[in-house]
């Protein structure tokens, strides 16, 4: 069984491009959670979805970034017009269902350099 | 809102001495609480987790966390650090009142066991 898998590893973009980061959930896992990991920031949550459905977006940013987990494919996370100040890693964790006894598990990031 | 604090930015300790890397939290209504490891470049790992029950519990690697629900703390221990287990950790909470409540994780300490 796969764990969670994220593409690219790293990414780098120029300002004003866009930036597309992909989440492979485990199998069987229909919940995913995106985070932002800044130096010297920790993990901060951005958004948390089913399939099809954006449960809590509190932590997006409101312009420039969207997320979505479509029924069938990879969740993406999309950053329009990206700044610099968008360089940070980016982390996709899935779980099975939103049970709180239940961990999460966590890929291994897309590290985004804007340039 | 619910929050955690890691106090300490960096711990260090040397190698097979115990080590304790400290947690509070807020939250309202029981917490689920859990710690995650990230080593350099890579994804969180689960460690362990309290749901409910014993407030010691065992996880991966030989560490184990106390819950003490009078403290708000929830702090992970090892009894003889080793140098791999230098890396950052992270605290996270949920809380279990009325329905759907996001994960929230510390800023991260780094733990340095010093050979």
């Amino acid at each position: 069984n796969a764990g969670v898998m994220q593409n690219p590893r790293h990414l780098v973009r120029r300002r004003g491009q866009e930036a597309r980061l992909r989440c492979s959930p485990m199998k069987g896992h229909s919940h995913v959670y995106w985070y932002r990991q800044l130096p010297e920031e920790g993990l901060k949550f951005m958004v948390y979805l089913q399939k099809e459905n954006i449960i809590d977006e509190s932590g997006m940013p409101k312009e420039r970034f969207s997320a979505e987990f479509p029924k069938e494919g990879p969740s993406i996370l999309r950053i329009q017009q990206v700044v610099r100040g968008d360089s940070a890693a980016y982390f996709c964790a899935s779980s099975p269902m939103g049970d709180p006894n239940t961990e999460a598990f966590f890929g291994q990031g897309t590290r985004l350099t804007v340039v | 809102a619910q929050s955690v604090a890691q106090p300490e930015d960096q711990v260090n300790v040397a190698e097979g001495n115990p080590l304790t890397v400290k947690c509070t939290y807020s939250v309202s209504g029981n917490p689920y609480l859990f710690w995650y490891v990230q080593y350099p470049n890579r994804g969180l790992q689960f460690l362990l987790k309290y749901i409910t029950g014993d407030n010691l519990v065992k996880g991966s690697y030989g560490f184990e966390a106390e819950f003490n629900k009078s403290q708000t703390s929830f702090h992970l221990k090892k009894p003889s650090a080793l140098v791999s287990d230098s890396a950052l950790y992270f605290c996270a909470v949920r809380g279990s009142s009325g329905g759907y409540q996001k994960v929230t994780f510390g800023i991260g300490t780094k733990l340095q066991v010093i050979p």
